[in-house]
């Protein structure tokens, strides 16, 4: 089973600022099939990135995702109001599909 | 618009059985391979089940695996999780959620969730 480590396990940061956060898998995930999801509290998860670095449907382009291999970024160019929450990524390269542990985005 | 709908959470004692629904629409739902996700309270994400389009495969986690059954009806548009004997670590929100691609995927629409409660 791959296993996916999220840094840091929170970022607090202000709206405007550049959020970054990672994702290591313990073995190299195939054909780059790497999610992101945002989740806010109390609602699911919603998803942001797939194959890496294609952005979901209706997914601001302030969003982007990178990497390859083992270790997988994502990055929000600039923070607004509505993107501080959890963010979580998800491998689908191998059986069984899974999660980081999540990275919290907090307002500063 | 796509939704999913889950139903038929609440409090079981442990050893006790619970079945989830998931009701579908805004989409072809025979087109597509569905997943139960679940989130322990205060916890992250964990997969659960898959089912494919037309219920030739289907796949557990070891956690669950001879515990959950998967399945689903397409003319009613309608995914299930039997869940059986059941532990206090199945506590969770369960979530089932549309499979983008077939076999392995990421996941593109999801339902809002239902708690299951495991607990005397």
């Amino acid at each position: 089973e791959i296993v996916l480590t999220q840094s840091p396990g929170t970022l607090s940061l202000s709206p405007g600022e550049r959020a970054t956060l990672s994702c290591r898998a313990s073995q190299s995930v195939s054909s780059s099939y790497l999610a992101w999801y945002q989740q806010k509290p109390g609602q699911a998860p919603r998803l942001l990135i797939y194959d890496a670095s294609r952005r979901a449907t209706g997914i601001p382009d302030r969003f982007s995702g990178s990497g390859s291999g083992t270790d997988f970024t994502l990055t929000i160019s600039r923070l607004e109001p509505e993107d501080f929450a959890v963010y979580y990524c998800q491998q689908y390269g191998s059986s069984p599909r899974t999660f980081g542990q999540g990275t919290k985005v907090e307002i500063k | 618009q796509v939704q999913l709908v889950e139903s038929g959470g609440g409090l079981v004692k442990p050893g006790g059985s619970l079945r989830l629904s998931c009701a579908v629409s805004g989409f072809t739902f025979s087109d597509y391979y569905m997943s139960w996700i679940r989130q322990a309270p205060g916890k992250g994400l964990e997969w659960v089940s898959y089912i494919s389009s037309s219920s030739s495969y289907t796949n557990y986690a070891d956690s669950v695996k001879g515990r959950f059954t998967i399945s689903r009806d397409n003319a009613k548009n309608s995914l299930y999780l039997q869940m059986n004997s059941l532990r206090a670590e199945d506590t969770a929100v369960y979530y089932c959620a549309r499979d983008r691609g077939n076999w392995d995927s990421d996941w593109d629409y999801w339902g809002q969730g239902t708690l299951v409660t495991v607990s005397s």
